[in-house]
């Protein structure tokens, strides 16, 4: 059974830290996504990271893939209000994404 | 484009009624997704279809869920009769598939409350 393991599930971090948060998965799969969700809304993707060493960023928030150890990192610097959110991996050892559990993270002043 | 296009939004209905959730995917897209969300078992991968044939239905929950997608512009998710834990947010997603990428547009969600 495919696994998409996230941790921290919760997190509260002071505006202006860096934290990151750690996915694992337990198949091979070169493709790894993340998607933000904002309480009540829908899912918005924001990175896909499409081979082992891929690195992506957009303003604060980086993401990283491991595909040896099967981890991906989603690192975020200097955090603001804005980011607070639940931020979900999922892998696709196929054609469908099997979701983690969601990190929920809110950025306090 | 306007996205993709789930009705109802909400939708509260009693234990034994039958509950018909509506998707239009992105003109264009090729695959379409079927996804619960609760917050005791996160993202379920319901069933999903490529050019209007169901793949994978191996998630649906049992054999009161069906799903069907008579064209490549809507798809239905239908459950008869509805029980309580079937309450959750149904979301429709639906991809272009790329070389390597699988990139998932997910529609607003269908919040389903069944009493």
């Amino acid at each position: 059974e495919l696994k998409v393991e996230q941790n921290p599930l919760f997190l509260s971090m002071q505006e202006g830290k860096n934290y990151t948060i750690y996915c694992n998965y337990s198949t091979t799969s070169d493709r790894l996504y993340w998607y933000r969700q904002d309480p009540g809304k829908s899912l918005e993707s924001l990175f896909v990271l499409l081979s082992n060493g891929a690195v992506k960023q957009e303003g604060r928030l980086m993401a990283s893939l491991d595909t040896k150890a099967r981890l991906s990192t989603l690192h975020i610097t200097a955090a603001v209000h804005d980011l607070s959110a639940t931020y979900f991996c999922a892998v696709a050892p196929v054609i469908a994404l099997n979701f983690g559990k969601g990190t929920s993270l809110l950025v306090t002043p | 484009d306007a996205g993709v296009i789930q009705s109802p939004r909400h939708e509260v209905t009693e234990m034994g009624q039958e509950v018909t959730l509506r998707c239009k995917p992105i003109s264009g897209h090729d695959y379409l997704f079927w996804y619960r969300q609760t917050m005791m078992r996160g993202l379920e991968l319901l069933i999903y279809f490529n050019n209007n044939v169901p793949i994978d239905d191996s998630g649906m929950p049992e054999d009161r869920f069906s799903a069907k997608m008579p064209n490549a512009s809507f798809s239905t998710l239908k459950i008869q009769p509805s029980e309580p834990r079937d309450s959750a947010v149904y979301f429709c997603a639906s991809s272009l598939r790329t070389s390597g990428a699988n990139v998932l547009t997910f529609g607003a969600g269908s919040r389903l409350t069944v009493l």
